[in-house]
């Protein structure tokens, strides 16, 4: 099974509107945090924000934050007032210290663009 | 400070040559991390080193690939033999420690073309 799903491969969104960039993971690890990085077209992987599987609330970053729902396995990435510096790949992660010896578990990435 | 580097940043072999791709982590990460990303894909993992000793190997895809890591720090990842499948970028990345509340800081990259 897939540690880490992101179902949405690309995305477009206008200018000044918020998008949710969606990632759901697997784990049996009770102890467990979940990253978020933006990859721009120069490749570089940009760390964004981080949400603790014990943390009880919603993690924020500036314009960027986390809509965690443990009991769904969902940690989406949201971006409030998109800008056209926000178009890149966006990569959701998983590190699982005691199961797998902490391994980074990625997902195969979304493409957002945004649209002037 | 300084952040993870990695050299060199573009590299063109034959096939059949070996190439070794150099890592410098962040000083005093403990953990260090190579994954392989080809052209619009994600990022597949290669191995993990945690000190000088690499608890996970599972994701070099051949025995040409091999991986080491000396005095905590600096950290070689060597291909032999290449192939044109291996062409890719390699990304570095370290985390200062083995806590699933540290993130992962990656480097530039070396772009790798077999031809």
């Amino acid at each position: 099974a897939q540690k880490i799903t992101q179902t949405q491969p690309g995305m477009f969104v206008q200018e000044k509107e918020a998008v949710t960039l969606d990632c759901t993971y697997d784990t049996s690890d009770p102890s467990y945090g979940l990253f978020w990085y933006k990859q721009p077209s120069s490749g570089e992987m940009i760390f964004l924000i981080y949400q603790g599987s014990y943390d009880q609330q919603n993690a924020t970053e500036g314009r960027y934050s986390l809509n965690f729902q443990k009991a769904r396995k969902s940690a989406n990435l949201v971006i409030s007032a998109s800008q056209l510096g926000d178009s890149a790949m966006y990569f959701c992660a998983m590190r699982e210290p005691y199961n797998t010896g902490n391994q980074f578990y990625f997902g195969t990435g979304t493409s957002l663009t945004v649209i002037p | 400070g300084a952040g993870v580097s990695q050299s060199p940043s573009n590299k063109v072999t034959e096939k059949g040559k070996d190439v070794e791709l150099r890592c410098d982590p962040i000083s005093g990460h403990t953990a260090l991390y190579w994954y392989r990303q080809s052209l619009g894909q994600g990022l597949e993992f290669l191995i993990y080193f945690q000190g000088n000793s690499a608890p996970d190997k599972s994701g070099l895809p051949s025995d040409r690939f091999s991986a080491e890591r000396t005095g905590g720090s600096v950290s070689t990842l060597t291909i032999q033999r290449t192939q044109q499948e291996d062409s890719a970028v390699y990304l570095c990345a370290s985390s200062p420690t083995s806590s699933s509340t540290d993130t992962q800081y990656f480097g530039p990259g070396t772009r790798l073309t077999v031809l």
